[in-house]
């Protein structure tokens, strides 16, 4: 599977937009992006993934460039709630085994 | 439903003793998965079930450790022999489909002393 790399951490103010990159530059073909997030003392939960168009959904927008080289997941109103680790993983797509690495830390300020 | 259902949430055992975690999945979710996390890294893949059926097992997954599906419906993780090395989270996940939409468990917590 790609390899996927992510900042380890970023902070960003209640209310404002929180925009989280990811460089997968090897990404084949049929690999799509996939991101979760884990709230501390929680399980993962899955977000939102894409293979090539830009994706929303109620919790956040993906947007993956022309290349599919790189993408960056947004919070358009980050919460307190949304402290959390963010994992951007890439796989093809009827693979049951997501690789985790080790993800960028989300802190949200007042 | 109330998602995945883990138990225990925490374990504390001493080297050597053998353990054993449940995984209830979302009912009519077919696949499960189990991964193991320690501190400050992300969720390693340890094996899965499409419904009763072990189809991949991770390298990590010694022959101290044994996962079970009976029926294709709740999973048990046991690890035989403990030692200090096991001591992580241990998660199980479930979906209807590859790659996208897991449901997480909050974990059981292990500590091998």
């Amino acid at each position: 599977d790609a390899k996927t790399t992510q900042p380890p951490s970023m902070d960003c103010a209640e209310g404002r937009a929180a925009n989280l990159p990811c460089n997968h530059s090897t990404i084949s073909g049929n690999e799509y992006v996939y991101w979760y997030r884990q709230i501390h003392s929680q399980g993962p939960q899955y977000i939102i993934h894409g293979l090539k168009n830009n994706e929303t959904n109620e919790m956040a927008s993906l947007i993956i460039t022309e290349d599919r080289k790189s993408s960056t997941l947004i919070l358009p109103h980050a919460t307190l709630r949304d402290t959390a680790v963010y994992y951007c993983i890439v796989s093809a797509y009827n693979t049951d085994k997501l690789i985790f690495g080790t993800g960028t830390r989300l802190q949200v300020f007042p | 439903d109330t998602g995945v259902s883990q138990d225990p949430r925490h374990k504390i055992t001493k080297r050597g003793q053998n353990v054993t975690f449940r995984c209830d999945p979302i009912s009519e979710h077919n696949r499960l998965y189990w991964y193991r996390q320690t501190l400050g890294q992300g969720p390693e893949f340890l094996t899965y079930f499409q419904n009763e059926a072990q189809l991949e097992k991770s390298r990590l997954l010694s022959d101290r450790f044994s996962a079970e599906r009976p029926k294709g419906s709740f999973s048990t993780l046991e690890i035989q022999r403990t030692e200090q090395g096991d001591s992580a989270m241990y998660l199980c996940a479930s979906s209807l489909v590859s790659g996208f939409g897991y449901t997480f468990g909050s974990g059981t917590r292990l500590t091998v002393v």
